[in-house]
């Protein structure tokens, strides 16, 4: 089943602006990670950020974790047309017989207009 | 490219067919998994084998059969598969599971799965 819940489910830009996406979870994670999804592709991994960890950066990616109120948003800056894709939140539980199973969120379709 | 590789990328089928998906890395990786993914939903977990064992099946019906022949190949076989079966099947990969809890999963392209 689907812990993850993410909003909005689509958000519209124009190029150079800031995009905001948040997700929110409900068990006790280790991790949380960050999938982008070009359409008709697979998945490719963006960022990890682990349960100790209150804010990660990459490039023009920004992700905050707030463990106290399950949620996390994933900011990308300056955006450009070739960030259009479906994004997902997944995370991974605490030790236990979860193993290594990521569970998604709905995910948010962002298309950025030239 | 990514690097983890599947085929075929199509397939058709009918209800009383057997096919087999295949998904291979040459990553070193020990960890593989089958994810489900249907239109505009997130993936769903399917399997998971950790050095070539299966380690998780998330309830999947046994007209869905996994294998994991080495540590670079995962098959899925088919058989006899309803219309809802249709959707993307992807796989993926990842470091081994003493540490796999904080290692990404490296996801094929999938195969686009219909089900006549």
């Amino acid at each position: 089943s689907q812990q993850g819940e993410e909003d909005p489910q689509a958000l519209s830009i124009q190029e150079g602006e800031n995009a905001t996406m948040n997700c929110s979870y409900k068990t006790s994670i280790n991790n949380l990670q960050w999938y982008r999804q070009n359409s008709g592709r697979g998945l490719v991994h963006l960022i990890l950020i682990r349960s100790n960890e209150r804010e990660k950066h990459s490039g023009r990616l920004r992700v905050t974790l707030d463990t106290s109120k399950k949620s996390s948003s994933l900011l990308i800056t300056a955006s450009r047309a070739a960030d259009t894709a479906s994004y997902f939140c997944a995370t991974v539980p605490q030790l236990g017989t979860s193993g290594s199973r990521l569970t998604f969120g709905e995910g948010t379709q962002l298309t950025v207009n030239p | 490219d990514t690097e983890v590789t599947q085929t075929p990328k199509h397939l058709v089928m009918g209800m009383t067919n057997k096919k087999s998906l295949k998904c291979e890395q040459h990553m070193g990786h020990r960890a593989m998994y089958w994810y489900k993914q249907k239109a505009k939903k997130p993936p769903e977990l399917m399997f998971v084998y950790s050095y070539e064992k299966l380690s998780i099946n998330e309830s999947v019906p046994s007209r869905f059969s996994p294998e994991c022949p080495n540590s670079s190949l995962l098959n899925l076989h088919l058989h006899a598969l309803q219309p809802e079966d249709s959707a993307l099947y992807l796989c993926a990969s990842s470091h081994s599971r003493a540490n796999s809890l904080n290692q990404p999963q490296h996801f094929g392209d999938g195969t686009r799965l219909s089900i006549l």
